[in-house]
């Protein structure tokens, strides 16, 4: 079975700041795949990323960045000089590699940028 | 660009009534997922499709069905609304479940109530 734990209901910080959201897994899958979305008020699910299980290199995108280390099964993401468009629920999410395999989804994370 | 489309954003249903969502891609994917988020417990999956007319359960199928007629196209079917139902949903869709990496791409989200 494959699970998603962020631990992290809620956190608020001030614009500018930078923040650092959670994202633990399991599975017996040795290849899988790891995503993270953002939901913003509207609702929509925005893809952000996707990890495959090799591929262990941290990755940037402007103000975000993602650190995937295997040994702790682990798939960090960090939003440096934090916006108050960055406010959303952030979601990490696994896909497996057998069979018609489907995203298993963490709870989310609130994440609230107040100016 | 990427585009699924949920025909509904907002319905205020009866208990007991039947009551249909609907949801269509425009990407020419072959996976087609229905998911309900509901506070404190994340996304989960209803049902999904890997082709036309062909459907599984997901985690929480019960009081749902689907319909893939058509590969653009997939229907979540409630036959009897309870209120226990009212909850957001989204459709979603992907690339062939062969090839796990595939990210799956959201809708908009349909919020229902069920009074």
């Amino acid at each position: 079975a494959q699970k998603v734990t962020q631990a992290q209901t809620e956190i608020s910080v001030v614009e500018k700041e930078d923040v650092t959201l959670d994202c633990v897994y399991e599975t017996r899958d040795t290849t899988y795949y790891l995503f993270w979305y953002k939901q913003p008020p509207s609702g929509e699910l925005v893809f952000l990323i996707r990890r495959n299980s090799f591929d262990e290199q941290n990755e940037i995108s402007g103000r975000y960045s993602w650190n995937f280390q295997k040994s702790t099964s682990s798939f960090n993401f960090t939003i440096t000089a934090s916006q108050v468009v960055d406010s959303a629920v952030y979601f990490c999410a696994l896909r497996g590699n057998s069979g018609y395999s489907t995203l298993t989804f963490g709870k989310g994370t609130m994440l609230l940028v107040s100016p | 660009d990427v585009k699924v489309t949920q025909s509904s954003r907002y319905l205020v249903k009866r208990t007991g009534e039947k009551v249909f969502l609907e949801c269509v891609q425009d990407m020419d994917h072959e996976n087609m997922f229905w998911y309900r988020q509901d506070p404190g417990l994340g996304l989960r999956l209803i049902y999904f499709s890997y082709d036309v007319k062909m459907k599984e359960k997901g985690d929480i199928p019960e009081g749902y069905s689907v319909s893939r007629e058509k590969k653009e196209r997939f229907s979540l079917i409630l036959e009897s609304a309870s209120t226990n139902q009212t909850s957001m949903y989204l459709c979603a869709s992907s690339l062939p479940g062969t090839d796990s990496g595939n990210t799956i791409y959201f809708g908009e989200g349909s919020w229902l109530t069920v009074v």
